[in-house]
């Protein structure tokens, strides 16, 4: 049983570059999410998919942040013309959805703005 | 709006204390409520969740009552363990999609 798993684990880039992460969700889920995470907070809500479609922004959710899911499998959130404040922790988390509302998290991905 | 206030940590306990760790809400709706764990280098992992008033949550000893008059959800485990040394989020939806966790709670289980 494959939990939901995220590309590359740990991201430094320089001030100004784009960046681009990664979300396999569990194969069943049709539902995907992403979160952000900075230290001693709780998770907060990016966006969310059902299937291909992008249903919710959060206002967290500037320009120069899109994501994608083409095919309804796997996820892509890339930030351009990174700012040292988007320095957190980027996680993604998969559903069933319908009367199952858990969401399943995968380990993240670090990203560290210098 | 919704919101989840979680008590201050960190906490720090021998092993075998009994443990609870608060956990209050604001919501519109009808909220499912949810505790997730977070272990050094890992992502969230679900614990345990509650989806109506008065229903109790639980696994591994860990057990959480969906209170609505008190509008709480409060963890607790009779006997910890070491290896219960992680960070504790309370969190609810109120529509199966977004999620808001509390700030979490660092607990420290020492021998």
């Amino acid at each position: 049983d494959t939990g939901v798993s995220q590309d590359p684990r740990h991201k430094i880039t320089k001030r100004g570059q784009n960046v681009t992460f990664r979300c396999d969700p569990i194969s069943e889920h049709n539902r995907l999410y992403w979160y952000r995470q900075t230290l001693g907070q709780g998770p907060e809500f990016l966006t969310y998919f059902q299937n291909e479609a992008q249903l919710e922004k959060s206002r967290l959710l500037s320009d120069r942040f899109s994501a994608e899911r083409p095919k309804g499998s796997f996820s892509t959130l890339e930030i351009q013309r990174t700012e040292q404040g988007d320095s957190a922790m980027y996680l993604c988390a998969s559903s069933l959805g319908g009367g199952s509302p858990e969401q399943y998290f995968g380990p993240g991905t670090r990203l560290t703005v210098t | 709006g919704n919101s989840v206030t979680q008590m201050e940590g960190p906490v720090t306990l021998s092993e075998e204390a009994f443990l609870t760790i608060n956990c209050t809400y604001t919501a519109t709706g009808y909220p499912s409520l949810f505790w997730y764990v977070q272990y050094p280098g890992e992502g969230l992992q679900l614990l345990l969740k509650a989806t109506k008033a008065d229903d109790k949550g639980s696994n591994k000893g860990f057990e959480a009552t969906y209170r609505k008059e008190t509008t709480s959800f409060h963890l607790e485990k009779g006997s910890v363990q070491v290896s219960d040394s992680a960070v504790y989020f309370c969190a609810l939806t109120t529509t199966g999609n977004q999620f808001y966790f509390g700030t979490g709670t660092s607990l420290t289980v020492i021998p």
